[in-house]
């Protein structure tokens, strides 16, 4: 199994591309998210998917719109890219059934993005 | 929020000793996870454990719920196991969607 996989694995943009970042899990996983890490912050939900066709922010959405495709995809945008949108973004999926108690989060290899 | 705080930030051991990492939260939790995340920076689950204690391999962990902590414990380190280690915890069981990281401990194992 593939898991989680993303595209593409580096990406250098200029201040007002526009761009999207692929996802697909292969695990008949349910709910999807995209998360950015930066140094000293941690991870941050940008958006989550709890299910094909319904889509959700998270912490820090702003800049970014999303796709459920289907229940394997799950694409992020950035309209306009900005300096600040400077990170390494992680896919990822999980289970999720409600109060299911078994429902670790699985990672794809991330993008590093770098907007000059 | 839930808090979440990890000690130490940062830990270097010689390859073979043992360590324990800690992870504590503010609030009651019923989602727990560790991660570790590698030099190239894969980010790889090791334990959904919202209570209790598992293992795996030189591997465990050990959540006591009541008191608002988890440990995870590495045994005879080996220079693979170097990176950073997450801790990330949240309210809803099974639920990934108000999970709140930790800033992680940075460990080094020497050779």
């Amino acid at each position: 199994n593939a898991g989680v996989t993303q595209t593409p694995k580096f990406q250098v943009l200029k201040t007002g591309q526009s761009m999207t970042l692929q996802c697909a899990q292969d695990m008949n996983h349910n709910s999807m998210y995209w998360y950015r890490q930066d140094p000293g912050m941690g991870l941050r939900l940008i958006y989550y998917s709890a299910s094909e066709g319904t889509t959700d922010k998270g912490e820090v959405p702003n800049g970014y719109n999303v796709s459920r495709l289907n229940k394997r995809e799950f694409s992020l945008r950035l309209e306009s890219a900005a300096p600040s949108q400077t990170s390494v973004y992680f896919c990822a999926s999980s289970v999720e059934l409600q109060d299911l108690y078994n429902s670790p989060l699985h990672f794809g290899n991330g993008t590093r993005l770098t907007v000059t | 929020g839930i808090q979440v705080e990890q000690s130490p930030p940062d830990l270097i051991l010689q390859e073979g000793a043992n360590s324990t990492l800690r992870c504590n939260f503010s609030d009651s939790v019923n989602n727990l996870q560790w991660f570790h995340q590698n030099p190239w920076g894969q980010l790889i689950n090791l334990f959904y454990i919202p209570s209790g204690t598992k293992q795996n391999g030189r591997l465990s962990a050990t959540t006591v719920a009541t008191e608002r902590y988890s440990l995870l414990y590495i045994s005879s380190s080996q220079t693979t196991d170097s990176g950073v280690y997450f801790c990330a915890v949240g309210a809803k069981p099974g639920s990934a969607r108000q999970l709140t990281f930790g800033s992680g401990t940075q460990l080094t194992v020497l050779p």
